[in-house]
């Protein structure tokens, strides 16, 4: 099983809104991850939990809050976002690196496609 | 500094016609390649990945790509492509330590009748 599940598909909220993204993995990896993408453009990475410790925060605006609550679940808490936030957030996981030996594919969701009005 | 580059933002091919999709990347040792492939609005599926070994790799749905250490390159093929195979491709270096990824740019692939 690879597979990555990501919740809700769809999601449409106000600036002043809180809501949150859940993804999901069950492959026993360790590390997890937070990318924005926009239409045509590749998957730009904001955050990586290893061991659900934050590892990497490509200085992502604190309007946008992770959170690994174990080693199964990662969220993203959403606060008053602006309409440029509007975008596909994909999540995906990996084994944690071990050094050269590590072969980390990544395992991607399908995605929540986010609109920010 | 790490980089990949997919020189065709776009490409159109008949179906049924042979495919190449072109990678190049700029990394400090041989790293980690791999291909994905998304279709609208959904997430990246893995096509095909290299770690070591033989040059020619095999993936899903017939596709196939090869590392040529000299061009810095990882090329993605396909001898015949299908309708289905419309989607957006990108190429990714992943770093031989640490779980950083690197992605090209994309190339957005139209299928004609």
């Amino acid at each position: 099983d690879t597979e990555v599940t990501q919740t809700p598909k769809h999601l449409v909220m106000g600036m002043t809104n809180k809501k949150s993204l859940k993804c999901e993995q069950h492959m026993g990896h360790r590390a997890m991850y937070w990318y924005k993408q926009k239409a045509k453009k590749p998957p730009e990475l904001m955050f990586v939990y290893s061991y659900e410790k934050l590892s990497i925060n490509e200085s992502v605006p604190s309007r946008f809050s992770p959170e690994c609550p174990n080693s199964s679940l990662l969220n993203l808490h959403l606060h008053a976002l602006q309409p440029e936030d509007s975008a596909l957030y994909l999540c995906a996981s990996s084994q944690v690196d071990m050094g050269i030996r590590a072969k980390n594919i990544q395992y991607f969701g399908a995605g929540t496609r986010l609109s920010v009005l | 500094a790490q980089s990949v580059t997919q020189p065709d933002i776009h490409i159109t091919v008949s179906e049924g016609a042979s495919l190449e999709l072109r990678c190049n990347y700029s990394y400090g040792a041989t790293p980690y390649l791999f291909w994905y492939v998304q279709s609208p609005g959904q997430g990246l599926q893995l096509l095909l990945k290299y770690f070591s070994g033989d040059t020619l790799v095999q993936g899903i749905k017939g596709f196939e790509a090869e590392f040529k250490r000299s061009q810095s390159s990882f090329n993605l093929r396909k001898p015949s492509v299908h309708w289905s195979d419309a989607a957006e491709y990108f190429c990714a270096v992943g770093a031989r330590t640490g779980n950083q990824f690197y992605f090209g740019t994309g190339t957005s692939l139209t299928v004609i009748p």
